[in-house]
């Protein structure tokens, strides 16, 4: 039972231009997500997150969407640069479990 | 703070060998957390701690796979028989309390499986 899915494996865009990345999710009781960023060779870290009562959260040139109706919400990284080319994975957190419960992952590649 | 250390950052065996994946937290961190990595599934949550009391092992795949936290600076994951499929990054992370925040991940053990 995958709760967060993200359906798009990799994205690719050029710098300086707008990257979107998406996720969705099954489990309602979901109080948090947060996105996480990984370069090879390290463990993830944190980026962004967002709470389940709010509908965007922004932070410097990362803003996170959450569309609570559709069980769905967006990364979007303005302008992207080639240092954020890394795997971002998406996650949703139960504060009752502590649980933090992640996506596949997206692969970003920002071309210079 | 060095943050979270795992041993070895690469781990080759053969399928049938017994592999212990090792993990220091946080200093002063009480919750510890072993995640896998792999295409398929991503960053699949197998087992974790508070204050070395293992709290939600659903996680894990199969009997072969152990866990343990001895005390508060140390646990051990453990494949017995090891498997072609068991191949995959295993992450341990450490936080302190339930803050969302708190998730601090180690940089991971590369484990392939011959």
């Amino acid at each position: 039972d995958q709760q967060v899915k993200q359906n798009s494996p990799s994205l690719s865009v050029q710098e300086g231009r707008i990257s979107i990345l998406n996720c969705d999710y099954t489990n309602s009781m979901f109080d948090y997500f947060l996105w996480y960023k990984k370069y090879p060779a390290e463990g993830p870290t944190f980026l962004i997150s967002i709470s389940s009562i709010k509908d965007k959260n922004e932070d410097g040139r990362f803003t996170v969407f959450l569309n609570k109706s559709a069980k769905h919400l967006s990364l979007h990284i303005v302008p992207s640069q080639p240092g954020d080319s890394a795997v971002y994975f998406c996650a949703g957190y139960t504060s009752n479990t502590g649980k933090l419960i992640f996506g596949q992952g997206t692969t970003l590649q920002v071309k210079p | 703070d060095a943050g979270v250390i795992q041993s070895p950052r690469h781990e080759v065996t053969e399928m049938g060998q017994e592999v212990t994946l090792r993990c220091k937290p946080i200093s002063g961190h009480d919750y510890l957390f072993w995640y896998r990595q792999t295409m398929m599934r991503g960053l699949e949550l197998l087992i974790y701690f508070n204050n070395n009391v293992p709290i939600d092992d659903s996680g894990m795949p199969e009997d072969r796979f152990s866990a343990k936290m001895p005390n508060a600076s140390f646990s051990t994951l453990k494949i017995q028989p090891s498997e072609p499929r068991d191949s995959a990054v295993y992450f341990c992370a450490s936080s302190l309390g339930w803050g969302i925040y708190g998730y601090t991940f180690g940089s991971g053990t590369r484990l392939t499986v011959v």
